[in-house]
């Protein structure tokens, strides 16, 4: 079983449309993030969730709205896609309170290719 | 604030041949310390760790060493070979919360 699983792998839309990526983590951890990275592999945190509640909210256009109905699911959904949303979103998941000793567990990504 | 600074890339180097890559940081208090890879295609994955100044994470050949006196966690492995083309990150977890920092990332190519 895959511990943090992304859906879909590949994406590729036109502009102005609207999508989600769906992420699930079965490792029973409590804190979920949604992580942006460009074409140069430079990663960007746009959001984190704590057992269902926004914890971490970057400065992320809010055409992109995360949703977590439960603490094992971390939806991401994003409006009205520019050519600039054109990256490789990475959903990953850690236990609760580990700001040490703790680390990430990253899905393998969705590519979004907005034309 | 915290972060992360690390070699910049591309580095290449022949099969066999001695790796380092550095990596310092910024960060209140005595936080935890990674370098994740991320082969082609795949997402990011834990290479090594540490949690506390002078521990050393180790695994697959590679090693860093925390050192708080230069705050720095240089990644080294004696002989590198093909398969460990990829990007490393360098990275840190802080104090309190659940906030990660990310270093730009060093793309390592090695050539038979």
């Amino acid at each position: 079983d895959t511990a943090v699983s992304q859906t879909p792998k590949y994406l590729v839309t036109q502009m102005g449309n609207d999508k989600s990526i769906k992420c699930e983590q079965n490792l029973g951890h409590d804190t979920m993030y949604w992580y942006k990275q460009d074409s140069k592999k430079f990663l960007k945190i746009m959001f984190s969730y704590n057992n269902k509640e926004l914890i971490i909210n970057e400065t992320v256009p809010n055409r992109f709205s995360p949703k977590s109905p439960d603490k094992a699911h971390l939806n991401l959904h994003i409006n009205s896609l520019e050519l600039g949303d054109s990256a490789v979103y990475f959903c990953a998941s850690s236990p609760r309170g580990q700001g040490i000793g703790g680390e990430l567990f990253f899905g393998e990504g969705s590519r979004l290719t907005v034309l | 604030g915290d972060s992360v600074t690390q070699m910049e890339g591309p580095v290449t180097l022949s099969e066999e041949a001695f790796l380092t890559i550095n990596c310092t940081y910024t960060a209140t208090g005595y936080p935890s310390l990674f370098w994740y890879v991320q082969y082609p295609g795949e997402g990011l994955q834990l290479l090594l760790k540490a949690t506390k100044a002078d521990d050393k994470g180790s695994n697959k050949g590679f090693e860093a060493t925390y050192r708080k006196e230069t705050t720095s966690f240089h990644l080294e492995k004696g002989s590198v070979q093909v398969s460990d083309s990829a990007v490393y990150f360098c990275a840190l977890s802080a104090l309190t919360g659940n906030q990660f920092y990310f270093g730009t990332g060093t793309s390592l190519t090695v050539i038979p």
